[in-house]
């Protein structure tokens, strides 16, 4: 069986300082693994996601994550925080070359921003 | 509209009523999902279509609830004798194709139930 952890329910960080968000993952086949943000008052939406190739993905506002599989970690970060980033973010496991019905969302990690 | 849309955006009910829960998806999107996310817990799967018809119907927590979709596009979340216990936002969300979740889902704001 797959399953997904994120380790923090909640981070707080001051402006510009760097943000580390994480997410371990269990399963025993490869897996495709997202992040997916949700701003205050808005759906749910796409950051960035790993599906093969580069394990290093980046977003277009600055965030980045890296696959480790030997580490099964798929930790989302960013070097300065902003004030706009402050949302609830979803680390997402699907298990590969399987249905949909297989996605696994982890619990959420809301991310605060201190002026 | 541009986005996944659905209807109503809250709903309360009594214990034991049944309730309908709409959602509009992205034109041109062949893949439908359903999730609800209860207080503090994550979100959980319940059903995903490819067009019209539903391959895994699993993920639904009961026999008391079902789903369709019509038309390849709107699609129909149904509880029946509706319990505290299914109190929760549901969410929707569509994607172009299914390619087994991969593709990008786009959700939509969601209906927030409460079953009193």
């Amino acid at each position: 069986a797959q399953s997904v952890t994120q380790l923090d329910s909640q981070v707080p960080v001051f402006e510009e300082a760097p943000v580390e968000l994480r997410c371990n993952y269990s399963s025993s086949v490869s897996v495709y693994l997202f992040w997916y943000v949700q701003y205050p008052n808005q759906g749910l939406q796409l950051l960035l996601k790993y599906l093969s190739g580069s394990t290093l993905v980046e977003s277009i506002n600055g965030f980045e994550a890296e696959f480790k599989k030997s580490e099964t970690s798929f930790h989302l970060t960013k070097p300065s925080a902003h004030m706009s980033d402050a949302a609830e973010y979803f680390c997402v496991l699907i298990p590969g070359y399987s249905s949909a019905s297989k996605i696994i969302f982890g619990s959420g990690t809301r991310l605060s921003i201190r002026p | 509209g541009a986005g996944v849309s659905q209807s109503p955006s809250n709903k309360v009910t009594e214990k034991g009523k049944d309730v309908e829960l709409r959602c509009d998806p992205i034109s041109g999107h062949t893949a439908l999902y359903w999730y609800r996310q209860s207080l503090g817990q994550g979100l959980e799967f319940l059903i995903y279509f490819q067009g019209n018809s539903a391959p895994d119907k699993s993920g639904l927590p009961s026999d008391r609830f079902s789903a369709e979709r019509t038309g390849g596009s709107v699609s129909t979340l149904t509880i029946q004798r509706t319990q505290q216990e299914d109190s929760a936002v549901y969410l929707c969300a569509s994607s172009l194709e299914d390619r087994g979740g991969v593709d990008t889902q786009y959700f939509g704001p969601g209906t927030r139930l409460l079953v009193l």
